[in-house]
């Protein structure tokens, strides 16, 4: 079966300050997909990332860093000098080859204030 | 913008009455997916097209059923609407069936009264 929980709701920080959304996963399968995807307050899903199982690499783009670890099937997301304009909800999702059904976790809103 | 249009944006009606919503996938795409995000649900997978036929089932009621079109736009139809089903309605396209990305249409509220 597949998972993903985002066990936190909601995280406040002030502007500047890094803030980490957790995401862990369960699937029982050897090869699958992870993503992150940003739902802003106009509503639209944006894409940011999509990772491989069998590449660990973490990967920085910018301002966002994501660190993947199988040993703990986590696929964590790190937002450094946070801005106001990060505020959002941040969704993680998998989903396993040959079926393109994605499993979403329920999501962390993150609040940036100035 | 991700190059998915969804129409309406909005959508107001009332209990048993019959919807349909309308996608559009960006160029190139043989995929579209059905979405639909609630409060009490989150985000739940619907269906899943590739190319007009049917490729996966989510969790879709038996009242709400989809399709899509030679020219590959997409049509959801909600039937015997309930107010349960109010909720924002995303559609998602992507290059094809082993493709990774789904990309998501700007989505549409439905609210039934």
């Amino acid at each position: 079966a597949q998972k993903v929980t985002q066990a936190q709701t909601e995280i406040s920080v002030v502007e500047k300050e890094d803030v980490t959304l957790d995401c862990v996963y369960e699937t029982r399968d050897t090869t699958y997909y992870l993503f992150w995807y940003k739902q802003p307050p106009s509503g639209e899903l944006v894409f940011l990332i999509r990772r491989n199982s069998f590449d660990e690499q973490n990967e920085i783009s910018g301002r966002y860093s994501w660190n993947f670890q199988k040993s703990t099937s986590s696929f964590n997301f790190t937002i450094t000098a946070s801005q106001v304009v990060d505020s959002a909800v941040y969704f993680c999702a998998q989903r396993n080859t040959g079926f393109q059904k994605l499993v979403f976790g329920t999501g962390t809103r993150l609040l940036v204030s100035p | 913008d991700s190059g998915v249009t969804q129409t309406p944006k909005h959508l107001i009606t009332a209990t048993g009455q019959r919807v349909t919503l309308r996608c559009s996938p960006r160029s190139g795409d043989l995929s579209v997916y059905w979405y639909q995000q609630s409060l009490d649900q989150g985000l739940q997978f619907l269906i899943q097209y590739y190319n007009g036929e049917e490729r996966a089932k989510g969790n879709i009621l038996e009242r709400f059923s989809a399709q899509q079109f030679p020219d590959l736009h997409s049509e959801l139809n909600l039937s015997s609407l309930e107010l349960g089903d109010s909720a924002l309605y995303f559609c998602a396209s992507s290059v094809g069936q082993e493709s990774d990305e789904q990309f998501f249409g700007p989505g549409t509220r439905l609210t039934v009264l």
